[in-house]
């Protein structure tokens, strides 16, 4: 497709469970962000890609969020030992280079730990 | 780090007037504010953005207006239609900081 594809687009899991969730960004874009989005609140920054590398991940709220974007394009987002908290939108977006600052998001992936 | 607050978090508005939104932020080094607009299910979606070189910038019937020395940036949405109902995100960075940081929406309803 033409856009930032995000999978699943939900998923209910059980506390303490692991998680990932993948993001395909769009072809040529070689910026990568995930962001978390919870309900009535805007986009969290959590981690960005230049590339391969996580160029910045302060955002990511502990070490039980991992990323990796091992060929520079689609990108994995894991959560370990889930936790009720980080229920949430997780949102993917890309963008084309340096010269622009428009992100392109995905429709998001709802994460609901039980 | 970069703090922006968005107000106001809801505004109903009768089709064809207009509607204005209104960001601060606390960041003196961010140069850059784009505007987003998400429908329901949706990622956010960029429809302006303005760089601190310029006061303001016009698309059609949006525009955006910037006063750096305030510190605080606005969306102004012009004859509105059913259309333009959904939430609107405003957002700072500074350019060479990936790091874009969104303030909390304003739910824009438009009353046909």
């Amino acid at each position: 497709g033409a856009g930032v594809s995000q999978t699943p687009s939900n998923k209910v899991t059980e506390k303490g469970k692991y998680v990932e969730l993948r993001c395909d960004p769009i072809s040529g874009h070689t910026a990568l962000y995930w962001y978390r989005q919870s309900l009535g609140q805007g986009p969290e920054f959590l981690i960005y890609f230049q590339g391969t590398g996580a160029a910045d991940d302060s955002g990511l709220p502990n070490d039980r969020f991992f990323a990796v974007r091992p060929e520079g394009s689609v990108s994995t987002l894991k959560i370990q030992r889930t936790e009720r908290g980080d229920s949430a939108v997780y949102l993917c977006a890309s963008r084309k280079g340096e010269n622009t600052g428009e992100l392109f998001f995905g429709e998001g992936s709802r994460l609901t730990v039980l | 780090g970069e703090n922006v607050e968005q107000h106001p978090s809801t505004l109903s508005v009768q089709e064809g007037d207009s509607a204005v939104i209104k960001c601060t932020y606390s960041d003196s080094a961010s140069n850059y504010f784009p505007w987003y607009k998400q429908e329901l299910g949706k990622g956010p979606q960029l429809i302006i953005d303005i760089r601190s070189n310029v006061g303001e910038k016009k698309d059609q019937r949006i525009a955006v207006t910037l006063n750096k020395t305030a510190k605080h940036f606005s969306l102004h949405i012009t004859e509105t239609q059913p259309e333009d109902s959904a939430v609107y995100f405003c957002a700072a960075s500074n350019f060479g900081n990936e790091k874009l940081t969104f303030g909390t929406g304003t739910r824009l309803t438009i009353i046909p």
